[in-house]
């Protein structure tokens, strides 16, 4: 069974633009959960889907959105990117049935590098 | 406050010899706790997880012990392999609201010395 994907694995921006990354989760897995990490630091949480729904989000600018598909794929969009943005970004997903945030399971990230 | 740390950002230790590490955490209304072990260039795996309701979980090589008492939680790691160096995270769910939210803490690096 295919695990948690994400794709770029690296995306390289200047300040200003705009990044897109892109999540799908292991098949059966109906939330998606989002975390930064900057480089030697802990995961900071960025937003959580549900069933298509933003559940919650963090401690995050509105330049922070995303939105998750009818298949359960997830999109994380980060506007007017600034150098701080520069991080691994997470996508993570529950297996079905699980409560919220037992056993989330994470992809590889995508390494967005702000020039 | 909202914080999960950990003691000793680095921990080294003998192949074939226990490894302990632990996890500080602030908040009485965590419910549940997991371990993470993340290596290079890859997102975090599950290792193993506890509710608050036990003190004690074993896995396969992996023991997590909880202190509700003193707040601590320790990941034992037994007969530590090479395969084991990596950067371990402790993560707490506040149970008081649904929010999708995990607390992780810093971060603590394994190196295990062949």
């Amino acid at each position: 069974e295919a695990g948690v994907t994400q794709s770029p694995t690296h995306l390289i921006k200047t300040r200003g633009q705009q990044a897109t990354l892109r999540c799908s989760p292991i098949s059966g897995h109906t939330s998606v959960y989002w975390y930064q990490q900057a480089l030697g630091l802990g995961l900071q949480f960025l937003l959580w889907y549900d069933e298509g729904e933003e559940r919650n989000r963090g401690n995050f600018p509105p330049r922070f959105s995303g939105r998750q598909f009818p298949n359960y794929s997830s999109e994380l969009n980060v506007n007017a990117l600034e150098l701080e943005d520069s991080a691994l970004y997470l996508c993570a997903s529950n297996h079905e049935g699980g409560a919220t945030n037992e056993k989330l399971f994470f992809g590889s990230g995508t390494q967005l590098s702000v020039l | 406050g909202e914080s999960v740390g950990l003691h000793l950002p680095t921990l080294s230790v003998q192949e074939g010899d226990n490894s302990i590490i632990n996890c500080a955490y602030s908040n009485s209304a965590s419910d549940y706790f997991i371990w993470y072990k993340q290596e290079s260039g890859k997102g975090p795996q599950f290792i193993i997880d506890i509710r608050s309701n036990m003190d004690k979980r074993q896995g396969q090589r992996v023991t997590v012990l909880l202190n509700k008492t003193v707040k601590h939680l320790s990941l034992q790691i037994a007969a530590t392999q090479p395969g084991d160096s990596a950067v371990y995270f402790c993560a707490e769910n506040i149970g008081s609201s649904n929010t999708g939210k995990l607390i992780f803490g810093q971060g603590t690096t394994l190196q295990v010395k062949p």
